[in-house]
C-alpha cells in the first residue's frame, strides 16, 4: 500500500537557519504530493503541493520538488523564522478512485531566536 | 471563500458516555467530507469519508460512526466512548472534481475521555 516516510523530529534550528525536512514515499501510479503545516492547537493547513514529476510547489518561502526518480518531496526553506515553529506533514494521494490522503507521522520544528 | 467549522473545540467526556462532534462547510457545494483522528505522537488516521448525503465509508472498524444528514454537514458519533477514543479529531473537505486532490482541514476538536 501507499506510505510516506518523514525524517523524525524534533528539529531545532536557530532563526535564519536553512531548513530541510526529508520526505520519501511509496505509491502505486503517479501520486499528488502535499506538505501540510499544523500550528499548536490548530488544524492542518495546506502549505504547498505538486501534482506531477519535476513540479515545484512553493509558498511562504517554503519549496518542495516532486522527484519521481528518488520518490522524494523534501521541504526546504532558506531562512526560518520563529513563527515557522510547527509540525509539518508530508502527504500523498494517488489517483482517481482513492479518496484517502496518506500522511507521514509529522516532523516537529522548533525555531529559537 | 470556503470555510470549515468544527465544534466543540474541546471536550472532556467520561468513559461510556455518548459523543457527537459536528462539522460544517460553507462556500461550496457537494464537497467530499472526511473525519480524521490524530493521536498523540502518531500521524493522522482517516476514520470516515463521504462523497454525498447519506453516503459514508468507514476506513477503520471501531465504536465510532459518522453521518451526513445535509450536503455540508458531517457528524461523528459514538454511543459509548472508550479511553482509546481520546485524541484530536479533524474534519476536512475536498472538491469532488477530478484532479483536485487537496483537502482542507477544520480547526479540530480535542477529545479527552476520562
Amino acid at each position: 500500500g501507499d506510505s510516506v516516510t518523514q525524517m523524525e523530529g524534533p528539529v531545532t534550528l536557530s532563526e535564519e537557519a536553512f531548513l530541510t525536512i526529508n520526505c520519501t514515499y511509496t505509491a502505486t501510479g503517479y501520486p499528488s504530493l502535499f506538505w501540510y503545516v499544523q500550528y499548536p492547537g490548530e488544524g492542518l493547513q495546506l502549505l504547498l503541493k505538486a501534482t506531477k514529476a519535476d513540479d515545484k510547489g512553493s509558498n511562504k518561502g517554503f519549496e518542495a520538488t516532486y522527484r519521481k526518480e528518488t520518490t522524494s518531496f523534501h521541504l526546504e526553506k532558506g531562512s526560518v523564522q520563529v513563527s515557522d515553529s510547527a509540525v509539518y506533514f508530508c502527504a500523498l494521494r494517488t489517483g482517481a478512485g482513492s479518496y484517502q490522503l496518506t500522511f507521514g507521522k509529522g516532523t516537529k520544528l522548533s525555531v529559537i531566536p | 471563500s470556503q470555510t470549515i467549522h468544527q465544534w466543540p473545540a474541546t471536550l472532556v467526556q467520561p468513559v461510556g458516555s455518548p459523543l457527537s462532534l459536528e462539522c460544517t462547510v460553507e462556500g461550496t457545494s457537494n464537497p467530499n467530507l472526511y473525519w480524521y483522528r490524530q493521536a498523540a505522537g502518531r500521524g493522522l488516521q482517516l476514520l470516515f469519508y463521504s462523497v454525498g448525503i447519506g453516503q459514508i465509508s468507514s476506513e477503520v472498524p471501531q465504536n465510532l460512526s459518522a453521518s451526513r444528514p445535509q450536503d455540508r454537514q458531517f457528524i461523528l458519533s459514538s454511543k459509548k466512548l472508550l479511553l482509546s477514543d481520546s485524541g484530536f479529531y479533524l474534519c476536512a473537505w475536498s472538491t469532488g472534481l477530478a484532479g483536485n486532490y487537496e483537502q482542507y482541514f477544520g480547526p479540530g476538536t480535542r477529545l479527552t475521555v476520562t
